[in-house]
């Protein structure tokens, strides 16, 4: 169960777009709709921000889009905000039957 | 309103055991699939158990297999996390989660506690 690849950290400037990648292998990323996305500020809940790969929940701002390719999936924030700044996390359903998360990545927002 | 709340964490010396509880409201408590997941200190979020709707089959992470057990009643409307032969690597916050859809059980969350925290420490 080896954790998903994401960079440890990300910074952009307010309006400028960030993208985070979500690396992982045929046996999870790569060989599931089962991906999502997180967005989680210390001291609080986590919130979801994209499941089945792209779908977004209600309330999401559609500033934030996620997408897939082979094993490699990828969140991008356009239009950055003070708000966004927080650790994203992505998971992934696995062959071996469980859940996988990646190691998480911070977003600073300059 | 849709919620989850978690309680029963604490201090407690390396060996020792700790049941973990989180009570749903607002939503058909039966039908989804749940999930725990923990934060250790200075750390990512990690997986660590989850159960069918009905509580049939469950599924626990490596690290945690042999020590922990996910179960919920439906009758209550609450999910148990028993966990035994704890050690100071069990040291977080610990979450609990609603699955997105009652068609899926390893999948997205959707509605987050705002954790128990558990301490492991002689």
């Amino acid at each position: 169960q080896s954790a998903l690849t994401q960079p440890a950290s990300v910074s952009g400037s307010p309006g400028q777009s960030i993208t985070i990648s979500c690396t992982g292998t045929s046996s999870d990323v790569g060989g599931y709709i089962y991906v999502s996305w997180y967005q989680h500020h210390p001291g609080k809940a986590p919130k979801l921000m994209f499941y089945d790969v792209s779908d977004r929940p209600s309330g999401v701002s559609n500033r934030f889009s996620a997408s897939k390719s082979g094993n490699t999936a990828s969140l991008t924030i356009s239009g950055l905000q003070a708000e966004d700044e927080a650790d994203y996390y992505c998971t992934s359903y696995t062959s071996s039957d469980t859940l996988v998360f990646g190691g998480g990545t911070k977003l600073t927002v300059l | 309103e849709v919620q989850v709340l978690e309680s029963g964490g604490g201090l407690v010396q390396p060996g020792g055991s700790l049941r973990l509880s989180c009570a749903a409201s607002g939503f058909t408590f039966s039908s989804y699939a749940m999930t725990w997941v923990r934060q250790a200190p200075g750390k990512g979020l990690e997986w660590v158990s989850s159960i069918k709707s009905s509580g049939t089959n469950t599924y626990h992470a490596d690290s945690v297999k042999g020590r922990f057990t996910i179960s919920r009643d439906n009758s209550k409307n609450t999910l148990y996390l028993q966990m035994n032969g704890l050690t100071a690597e069990d040291t977080a916050v610990y979450y609990c989660a609603k699955v997105v859809s009652t068609t899926c059980y390893l999948c997205a969350m959707d509605v987050w506690g705002q954790g128990t925290t558990v301490t492991v420490s002689s």
